[in-house]
């Protein structure tokens, strides 16, 4: 049980261009969300998935991409890089939507650079 | 939506001191407060939650106090030891809100032997 596995963990950007951070739980969570953490400004919800097929933007979309075609996967696009994009990503999941007080998880972050 | 303030932003006490911080919250509907710990160059990870539905939950030298009626609620940490510095996170969970966090801005303690 690997819990929320994200990838890369480091990744260096020139403006303009597009990746895609990977995400993935195997705990069959049907809650998944991306978040960015920026000095002295928390973790803020870029998108957010309720089950596969479904997904929803959250408090900062703008530049961001995601898609739900599998209850493990949530991959996170960014499709025209910007410096602004530069901070640390983390993936989460959670038992279940309906739920409030449902743990949430972390993966272990991905630290991404725009130059 | 909810609005989640976090106060103070940095922390210093010395060991073994107590350390408290404070978040209020704007929607009265919240009902889960969970507090995230995240040291340096890792994830958040869960150290302690409360519901609407209890006033104060304790786990060792950590504790959690809501108040409802003020929209806020606190994190004391008792005997603190070096390995306590983190950033701390709280946050605030509404009923109709398909599981999201809004998160405090977060505090930075440090503990100094």
């Amino acid at each position: 049980n690997a819990g929320v596995t994200q990838t890369p963990k480091f990744q260096v950007l020139k403006t303009g261009q597009s990746m895609t951070l990977q995400c993935a739980q195997d705990m069959n969570h049907e809650y998944m969300s991306w978040y960015r953490q920026d000095p002295g400004m928390g973790l803020r919800l870029i998108h957010y998935s309720v089950g596969a097929g479904i997904t929803d933007q959250g408090e900062v979309p703008n530049g961001y991409n995601v898609s739900r075609s599998t209850t493990e996967d949530f991959p996170l696009r960014l499709l025209s890089a910007a410096p602004s994009q530069t901070s640390v990503y983390f993936c989460a999941s959670s038992y279940s939507r309906t739920g409030v007080g449902n743990t949430i998880y972390f993966g272990e972050g991905s630290w991404l650079t725009v130059v | 939506g909810e609005n989640v303030e976090q106060h103070p932003s940095t922390l210093s006490v010395q060991e073994g001191d107590s350390a408290v911080i404070k978040c209020t919250y704007s929607d009265s509907a919240s009902n889960y407060f969970p507090w995230y710990k995240q040291e340096l160059g890792k994830r958040p990870q869960l150290i302690i939650d409360i519901r609407s539905n209890v006033g104060e939950k304790k786990d060792q030298r950590i504790a959690v106090t809501l108040n409802k009626t003020a929209k806020h609620f606190s994190l004391h940490i008792t005997e603190t030891q070096p390995e306590d510095s983190a950033v701390y996170f709280c946050a605030a969970q509404a009923p109709d809100s398909w599981g999201k966090l809004q998160f405090g801005a977060g505090t930075q303690v440090v503990v100094t032997p």
